[in-house]
């Protein structure tokens, strides 16, 4: 089955600087990567995915690029501000499969200072 | 986005009661539901997945009559805490898909057993 595995666990960025999130899975059927922000007691919000057809996304200040050969996926925050810490999960799946649940990597606590 | 509506948020109760948590998807059918238990610094761990009309699917290591889980229609699916005790105190939350490739969260229970 898929693994994925996701570094830093932590990681503490100043405010204005760029933080950069990396995941990898095992499974090559894996076809569709998000990513979860996740505030602390609240649930875990989608903020930018990728799919296997593409190698690079942008959405503002966060962008994600894909590497299928490697099998490592980059979540990427440019300009980082108070309100970008949270916990962020990555995830891998198959699309088209409703029944099939996402694998999520064990997380990685940002922290952005002031 | 999709709308997954959970409830309660919170609930305490006593040891040895039962406690019921609702995952209402609230603008799509889902045939399929997660529920995930996260503590406290930690990855979402998948305790099972519910499908609609039929048996759920519970991971290896979740108990079958301890978390009970109803998938009765297309919009709603139930976990149950059957006879709860302080160690099943955790925040549960429950997703959904509701297009290919996209999972949608609850809010998330936090459960306290006293």
């Amino acid at each position: 089955g898929e693994n994925v595995e996701q570094h830093p666990s932590t990681l503490s960025v100043q405010e204005g600087d760029s933080a950069v999130i990396k995941c990898t899975y095992s499974d090559s059927a894996s076809n569709y990567f998000p990513w979860y922000k996740q505030e602390l007691g609240k649930r875990p919000q989608l903020i930018i995915d990728i799919r296997s057809n593409v190698g690079e996304k942008k959405d503002q200040r966060i962008a994600v690029t894909l590497n299928k050969t490697a099998k490592h996926f980059s979540l990427h925050i440019t300009e980082t501000q108070p309100e970008d810490s949270a916990v962020y999960f990555c995830a891998a799946t198959i699309t088209d499969n409703y029944g099939q649940n996402f694998v999520f990597g064990p997380g990685t606590r940002l922290s952005v200072l002031p | 986005g999709a709308v997954v509506s959970q409830h309660p948020s919170w609930v305490i109760c006593k040891s040895g009661t039962s406690v019921k948590i609702e995952c209402r998807s609230l603008d799509f059918q889902a045939t399929t539901m997660f529920w995930y238990r996260q503590f406290p610094k930690q990855s979402l761990m998948l305790m099972a997945t519910s499908n609609e009309g039929s048996k759920a699917t519970y991971e290896q290591g979740v108990e079958k009559d301890k978390f009970l889980i109803n998938h009765a229609s297309l919009t709603l699916s139930t976990l149950t805490v059957t006879s709860a005790h302080p160690e099943d105190s955790s925040f549960y939350i429950c997703s959904a898909r509701a297009v290919p490739g996209e999972l949608f969260f609850g809010e998330g229970s936090r459960l306290t057993v006293l």
